[in-house]
């Protein structure tokens, strides 16, 4: 099946310092990846829909100029969390949106998640 | 905000058939019913959809109602490693909008 990989799966920085997490789609193209955040029993919250090659698209009360979103090819959007504070340490998701029909069953395919622990 | 109303939590023991409510009055024409489940500290993983007829894959059933406002997801024989959140959503599949999370069941099942 699809496979959508992020990196780091972990990550533990000091206040103030900027991160950087990866999300790729595998084995097909995706125009349209979007970013989660996930607190401790909550549910997931949509941040911002990264389109290819164009700019992100972001939920109301997501800073944009905090979470910076790059989605530079078919495969990959970043997602880069500047001066980062411990309020946003959470887990962090994406998902890619199958553009090029190579699954016919679906088309939404969710990473891992990236752990992010600010100290 | 979720178009989808599912109880908090549900028990299943080991072997049995687990049966999923979800209430999504709502939906309109063009919405499927999306079920998505999150195992502990995992992305979510996809399960199956429909937009009227009943489907059936490898993993589960889905029956939606004659009327489209609710739907059950159905885990014909529930393991242990089916404990987990499952979130029913709806969704315009020609938007090619995010998928919104509501709060999902708490699927525990025990043996």
């Amino acid at each position: 099946g699809a496979v959508v990989s992020q990196h780091p799966s972990r990550v533990i920085c000091k206040s103030g310092t900027s991160v950087k997490i990866e999300c790729r789609s595998l084995d097909f193209q995706a125009t349209t990846m979007f970013w989660y955040r996930q607190f401790p029993k909550k549910s997931l919250m949509l941040m911002a829909t990264s389109n290819e090659g164009s700019k992100a698209t972001y939920e109301q009360g997501v800073e944009k100029d905090k979470f910076l979103i790059n989605h530079a090819s078919l495969t990959l959007s970043t997602l880069t969390v500047t001066s980062a504070h411990p309020e946003d340490s959470s887990f962090y998701i994406c998902s890619a949106r199958d553009s090029s029909g190579a699954f016919s069953y679906n088309e939404q395919f969710f990473g891992p998640g990236t752990r992010l622990t600010v100290l | 905000d979720a178009k989808t109303t599912q109880p908090p939590s549900m028990d299943c023991a080991e072997g049995r058939a687990a049966n999923l409510p979800c209430n999504h009055s709502t939906i309109s024409g063009n919405e499927y019913v999306y079920w998505y489940r999150q195992i502990h500290s995992q992305g979510p993983q996809y399960i199956i959809h429909g937009l009227k007829n009943n489907e059936t894959n490898e993993m589960a059933s889905l029956i939606i109602t004659e009327d489209r406002k609710s739907s059950t997801l159905i885990l014909p024989h529930a393991t242990l490693r089916d404990t987990a959140v499952y979130y029913c959503i709806v969704r315009d599949n020609q938007a090619g909008t995010a998928l919104i999370f509501g709060k999902g069941t708490t699927l525990s099942v025990s043996s």
